[in-house]
């Protein structure tokens, strides 16, 4: 247990469908992440948000839309999704101290879009 | 170029020492990290080393720096089959806010 939950950890759906995942962290960081896990690719980082304002959006398709209401909690909704977003999608949470900024992350949801 | 480079695969007979090794992009990061992902799991940060160390040693654990070469390694001791995973290298550059990650490296340990 790392102190980060996501949810759901598992998640199909068609590619009109709207559908949001979830991330709740317990650890009392400040800065909070969306990672995308592809199979054969580097982990491709997809949003940042640092005292619940977004500092980093990595070019991001507008189909997926990031919600940061407070420092605990983080949404990625997603709507339209095409089958080449099917991925595992990373949440992940971190505060700076001496040993820079340390992520930790949680389970993941694994996301097949049909 | 722009990517953290790891090797895909490595298989070490249980026991036996395990190095696992990456070349990352930016020689003025500052931080440099292994993460471990088991099999349905998120990322688990393993160690970190500063990047004015060469060595750090963590129990199982040793990570070298060679800086000019911009060169990390991991080497796990007495591997276990409990140490099967894909292991991630990591750097924290100065630009930007997060980490930029490899493509991680499947260990295999065999009885």
């Amino acid at each position: 247990e790392t102190g980060v939950t996501q949810t759901p950890r598992h998640l199909v759906m068609g590619m009109t469908n709207k559908k949001s995942l979830k991330c709740e962290q317990h650890l009392g960081h400040n800065a909070m992440y969306w990672y995308k896990q592809s199979a054969k690719k580097p982990l491709e980082l997809m949003f940042v948000y640092s005292l619940e304002e977004r500092v980093e959006n990595n070019s991001v398709p507008s189909r997926f839309s990031p919600e940061c209401p407070n420092s605990s909690h983080l949404f990625l909704h997603l709507h339209t999704l095409q089958p080449e977003d099917s991925a595992l999608y990373l949440c992940a949470s971190s505060q700076p101290d001496r040993g820079g900024e340390k992520l930790f992350f949680g389970s993941g949801t694994q996301l097949s879009v049909l | 170029g722009e990517d953290v480079e790891q090797s895909l695969f490595l298989s070490v007979r249980e026991g036996d020492s395990s190095v696992i090794n990456c070349t990352y992009t930016d020689s003025s990061s500052t931080y440099l990290y292994w993460y471990k992902q088991e099999p349905g799991a998120g990322l688990q940060l393993l160690t970190y080393i500063f990047s004015n160390m060469d060595m750090k040693q963590d129990q199982r654990l040793t990570v070298l720096l060679n800086k000019k070469d911009k060169h990390l390694s991991l080497r796990i001791a007495d591997t276990q089959t409990g140490d099967s995973a894909i292991y991630f290298c990591a750097e924290r550059r100065n630009s930007g806010y997060a980490l930029n990650f490899g493509k991680g490296t499947s260990l295999l340990v065999t009885p």
